[in-house]
């Protein structure tokens, strides 16, 4: 069955810092994956995607991920985080079965911001 | 902005009770997907529908059924409600691909 690892469950990064979240995933074929981004009361909003091809993808709000098959990761970085950016952080696979797709997420990490 | 919205925003049920929750998507998604996020977890896949039919289900029992209609619009009814139900719901249209937009979700409170 498909899963995602979130081994994180809260990190606290200095604003201008860099950031690194981790995400590991189980699938057996090749994965579609995600980076979502949900703020307090707030539904999703994508950051970015991996299909196919370049395995560095840019995101919005400056973002971006790298898929390393031989790790099975898809970590999501930043090279100067803001305030702004303090929310939950969701990594989710695409599950393609028979007439369906569904995402499956990880259970999050909560990014908090210090001055 | 996704163009999918939900309502209610919020709502509280008495357990035992029975609830619908409405999704309204943009033009052009035939699909519709519905998640359950518990507090401090990852939204986790109730069921699919394409063309106004159940295409897939998660691990969720019958109680948990849903409509999808021409205009783009979902329903999420939930019988014999338990405090377990209780959750953040949300909606998520797209066109039969992994390019799904999520609408804000409705916050379901079961005492």
């Amino acid at each position: 069955a498909q899963s995602v690892t979130q081994p994180d469950i809260h990190i606290t990064v200095s604003e201008g810092a860099s950031l690194e979240l981790r995400c590991n995933y189980s699938y057996g074929a090749t994965p579609y994956l995600f980076w979502y981004v949900q703020s307090p009361g707030q539904g999703l909003q994508l950051l970015l995607k991996y299909f196919s091809g370049d395995t560095l993808v840019q995101g919005i709000k400056g973002f971006e991920a790298e898929f390393k098959r031989s790790q099975s990761s898809f970590n999501l970085r930043k090279p100067s985080v803001h305030w702004s950016d303090a929310a939950e952080y969701f990594c989710a696979v695409g599950s393609m079965n028979t007439g369906f797709q569904k995402l499956v997420f990880g259970t999050g990490t909560r990014l908090l911001v210090s001055p | 902005e996704t163009g999918v919205t939900q309502s209610p925003t919020h709502l509280i049920k008495t357990r035992g009770q029975q609830v619908t929750l409405r999704c309204s998507s943009q033009s052009g998604h035939n699909t519709v997907s519905w998640y359950q996020q518990a507090l401090g977890q990852g939204p986790q896949f109730i069921f699919q529908y394409y063309r106004e039919e159940e295409n897939g289900r998660g691990n969720f029992p019958p109680r948990f059924s849903g409509l999808q209609f021409p205009n783009y619009s979902s329903e999420l009814n939930v019988n014999a409600l338990e405090l377990d139900d209780s959750a953040l719901y949300l909606c998520a249209t797209g066109a039969l691909s992994y390019e799904q937009y999520f609408g804000p979700g409705t916050r379901l409170t079961v005492t």
